[in-house]
């Protein structure tokens, strides 16, 4: 268990809905993570927060909107997405960002994922 | 940007037998992690190596921090089925700020009993 869960595991929308993707961790870390995983590729960075802070935005389209009210929470909101946005969405989660002087640097844990299908 | 190559992209072996799988990359890292994934699951942190010819196990999986820091190697001994699932490597870069780590493609893994 890797202390990261998120919600739901799996959705299905239309290109015209609006929903959100729901990150916690219980590992008391200040960094938190979006990727996005398509198959045969790369996991993709997406976006960083850091206590709450967005420190990077991975040139992501804008109908991903993310949200992060505290550092326990992540959010991803949805709107109008494509169906080459199908993918599976993962938050990550740790406690600090690389080359913030600890060494060695912070593991990313990971959560389970979301399973997006957009029709 | 940073690409990572991850080879071989699948393996079907028999049980019992040993594993290798291995990262390149035209740029040089400071970190070389290794995950695993699950069906239906996340990566999981399997091994980190932060010193180029490091050299760290646990358990059957050994993983190697390349001498030149461009590659890394991670080997699974005495395979068994539940060592089925998809290998992730990722790099972090000197000089790349930040939280960007760069993952390779991965290599799926297929134990036959």
């Amino acid at each position: 268990e890797t202390g990261v869960t998120q919600t739901p595991r799996h959705l299905v929308m239309g290109m015209t809905n609006k929903k959100s993707l729901k990150c916690e961790q219980h590992l008391g870390h200040n960094a938190m993570y979006w990727y996005k995983q398509s198959a045969k590729k790369p996991l993709e960075l997406m976006f960083v927060y850091n206590f709450k802070e967005q420190t990077e935005n991975n040139s992501v389209p804008s109908r991903f909107s993310p949200e992060c009210p505290n550092s326990s929470h992540l959010f991803l909101h949805l709107h109008t997405l494509q169906p080459e946005d199908s993918a599976l969405y993962l938050c990550a989660s740790s406690q600090e960002l690389p080359g913030q002087g600890a060494w060695p640097p912070d593991t990313q844990y990971f959560g389970p994922g979301t399973r997006l299908t957009v029709l | 940007g940073q690409q990572l190559n991850q080879n071989p992209q699948s393996m079907f072996i028999q049980e019992g037998e040993d594993v290798s799988m291995n990262c390149t990359s035209s740029s040089i890292f400071n970190t070389w992690l290794w995950y695993k994934q699950d069906p239906g699951e996340g990566p999981v942190l399997l091994i980190a190596l932060y010193k180029a010819g490091e050299l760290t196990s646990n358990g059957r999986l050994t993983a190697q921090f390349g001498i030149t820091r461009k590659d890394s190697f991670l080997n699974i001994s005495a395979s068994i089925p539940s060592d089925v699932g998809i290998y992730f490597c990722a790099g972090q870069a000197e000089e790349t700020s930040g939280s960007r780590l760069t993952f390779g493609e991965g290599t799926q893994l297929t134990v036959n009993p």
